[in-house]
């Protein structure tokens, strides 16, 4: 069974940068079609695309976001990586890393469990 | 930027009550909605894909219907592990995609 676990700091504080890993195991970043991508959700409010990558190399960005981050693999660790520089308040969130079926008639098919990111001096 | 509004914000049911979701698009997004579940504390789950395909393991009471800008969610005969929040997802620009603001079904 696939399974995602992010890590990283619950703190990072203001005008930092936001590292977050996801460890992927019981399947290979490598699969095609799946994407693989990062999600976030404010406490009490909704879900946030934040963007994706797929193949280890091909990336997409939120609009509003892609100034700030950056989303890599390490296809040999089976790990993917989001990097979100600048940060504020307003990033502070419940961030989940995902696997995505890849394709419009496809869904989200598997979530970690989500990691939360405080943003405080 | 395709921009998704969910109806109502808030649905108060009862155990045993239909419930319809509406998910509604600001421009034509064919039958490329999904919908998930999150419960409180809990990653979400997808329910359904391409409007109308029930994902591995969902109960047969969840159902999806609609294309174009007009979706909805009906969930028959509610259970007690049903009262979530549930959020539409349009992929008709994945990989770029949106979600609604969710919908709340609580007793």
């Amino acid at each position: 069974q696939l399974k995602l676990q992010e890590s990283g700091p619950g703190l990072v504080k203001p005008s930092g940068t936001l590292s977050l890993i996801c460890t992927v195991s019981g399947g290979s970043l490598s699969n095609s079609p799946d994407y693989w991508g990062w999600m976030r959700q404010p406490p009490g409010k909704g879900l946030e695309w934040i963007g994706s990558i797929y193949n280890a190399a091909n990336t997409y960005y939120n609009a509003t976001l892609k100034n700030r981050i950056s989303i890599s693999a390490d296809t040999s660790k089976n790990q993917f990586f989001l990097e979100m520089i600048s940060v504020t308040a307003a990033d502070t969130a419940v961030y989940f890393c995902v696997k995505d079926e890849g394709m419009a008639v496809t869904g989200i098919d598997f979530w970690g469990q989500g990691t939360l990111v405080s943003v405080s001096s | 930027e395709i921009v998704l509004t969910q109806s109502p914000a808030t649905l108060s049911l009862s155990p045993g009550d239909t419930a319809t979701l509406s998910c509604r698009a600001s421009q034509n997004v064919k039958t490329y909605i999904a919908w998930y579940q999150q419960k409180v504390g809990q990653a979400p789950r997808l329910l359904i894909s391409d409007a109308s395909n029930r994902a591995t393991g969902v109960p047969a009471r969840f159902s999806g219907s609609g294309s174009g800008t007009d979706f909805t969610l009906t969930i028959s005969s509610l259970q007690p592990e049903d009262f979530a929040v549930y959020y539409c997802q349009q992929r008709s620009s994945w990989p770029i995609f949106t979600f609604g603001p969710g919908t709340k079904v609580d007793v």
